[in-house]
């Protein structure tokens, strides 16, 4: 079953703007990532977040995580129309397992 | 889509028949693994291997088979078992993690679809 959950499920907004979306996840976790997906793509690798991290920069990513309510956020700041993509959380638990776990998306549609 | 290959690129299959979906990888990663992706969903994990020779099953396993004979190489065979296989495959690997946190690279992937 999925653990992660983002919200909004879809999120369109102007060029320029700051983009904001929302993971939620159910177990203890090692680290979170966050992906992005093309339509129609791979997904590829954005940023990692570990479990005793609370912020993380990458560029006009910012990411943070809040184990105690076992949610994180992505901020994409000045989007572009290039940013319009499908956007997913991944965590990975603490038990040894090497599965991750992916959220349902959130797509982003930016607009010129 | 880094150092992972994906074959091909869309697949038709006739309902009763096996079709083997073909990831190669040069990343020298240990772990491999397998994702069904649905319109508008989220990945869901069909089988993964950390090591050569061995695997485990996902969240969806029923009706697909793997092989893990190289380190290279982590086939997926969707068998007339699997009642709806119409969807997008995606294949990832990852080293395998010891107290570091590792990300995947993924594959291009298949689009399969039954006619």
């Amino acid at each position: 079953s999925q653990q992660g959950e983002e919200d909004p499920q879809a999120l369109s907004i102007q060029e320029g703007e700051n983009a904001t979306m929302n993971c939620s996840y159910k177990t203890s976790i090692n680290n979170l990532q966050w992906y992005r997906q093309n339509s129609g793509r791979g997904l590829v690798h954005l940023i990692l977040i570990r479990s005793n991290e609370r912020e993380k920069h990458s560029g006009r990513l910012r990411v943070t995580l809040d184990t105690s309510k076992k949610s994180s956020s992505l901020l994409i700041t000045a989007s572009r129309a290039a940013d319009t993509a499908s956007y997913f959380c991944a965590t990975r638990r603490t038990s040894g397992t090497y599965k991750y776990i992916f959220g349902t998306g959130t797509r982003l549609k930016v607009l010129a | 889509d880094g150092g992972i290959t994906q074959s091909p690129k869309y697949l038709f299959r006739k309902e009763g028949q096996n079709v083997t979906l073909s990831c190669e990888q040069n990343l020298n990663h240990d772990a491999m693994y397998w994702y069904r992706q649905d319109p508008g969903q989220g990945l869901r994990l069909i089988y993964y291997s950390q090591i050569v020779n061995d695997f485990q099953k996902g969240d969806i396993a029923e009706g697909y088979s793997v092989s893990r004979e190289k380190k290279e190489s982590f086939p997926l065979t969707v068998t007339s078992a699997q009642k709806n296989p119409t969807a997008f495959y995606l294949c990832a690997s990852s080293i395998v993690p010891s107290t570091l946190a590792n990300e995947q690279f993924f594959g291009p992937g298949t689009r399969l679809t039954v006619l």
